[in-house]
């Protein structure tokens, strides 16, 4: 099966620090990837969806200047919480999907990231 | 945009009984409905999935079915053991973007 790596799986920062989470897929090429947040018990919530060679799209209510997304190779997105605040505390989960368009394909998702800002 | 409503948010059943969780979606245009699990502090991980030329889907104990016209699907779990409790999200996907639902946490009693 296909396997995404996310890296790292828990981070603490102090409130001010930005913090860069890494999504990769190991053995294929994901021209989209999707970042997730989830609190404690609760669903997962589409932050953004990351096209490779272009800008992220945003879920509405996601500040795109405070999650910054980049997804500069087939293999590689990345997240970058910006000025973290204790708020921004959450678990923050990639996925990844082997077809571009057409129809809809498994997920695959990553470990999960647990962010904690003091 | 799509909207996934889960049905119930917790259940809890005997070991060995059958347990049911209901989806509802919004969006016509939804053609791929997969069903994640999900344990405690791990990602979730697909334990099956329909698309929308299927009316059902077997896996062992897992079954799931899907009513296009009415907009449901459900996910049918049989002979319920221990390791069966978890958090279940349903999703459902027009085209590239996939909506999850609330999640179900089932616990099965032993």
């Amino acid at each position: 099966g296909a396997v995404v790596s996310q890296h790292p799986s828990r981070v603490i920062c102090k409130s001010g620090t930005s913090v860069k989470i890494e999504c990769r897929s190991l053995d294929f090429q994901a021209t989209t990837m999707f970042w997730y947040r989830q609190f404690p018990k609760k669903s997962l919530m589409l932050m953004a969806t990351s096209n490779e060679g272009s800008k992220a799209t945003y879920e509405q209510g996601v500040e795109k200047d405070k999650f910054l997304i980049n997804h500069a190779s087939l293999t590689l997105s990345t997240l970058t919480v910006t000025s973290a605040h204790p708020e921004d505390s959450s678990f923050y989960i990639c996925s990844a999907s082997r077809t571009s368009g057409g129809p809809s394909g498994e997920l695959f998702f990553g470990e999960g990231s647990r962010l904690t800002v003091l | 945009g799509e909207n996934v409503e889960q049905h119930p948010s917790t259940l809890s059943v005997q070991e060995g009984d059958s347990a049911v969780i209901k989806c509802t979606y919004s969006d016509s245009a939804s053609n791929y409905f997969p069903w994640y699990k999900q344990e405690l502090g791990k990602r979730p991980q697909l334990i099956i999935d329909i698309r929308s030329n299927v009316g059902e889907k077997k896996d062992q104990r897992i079954a799931v079915t899907l009513n296009k016209t009415a907009k449901h699907f459900s996910l049918h779990i049989t002979e319920t053991q221990p390791e069966d409790s978890a958090v279940y999200f349903c999703a459902a996907s027009p085209n590239n973007d996939m909506r999850f639902g609330a999640g179900t946490r089932l616990t099965v009693k032993p």
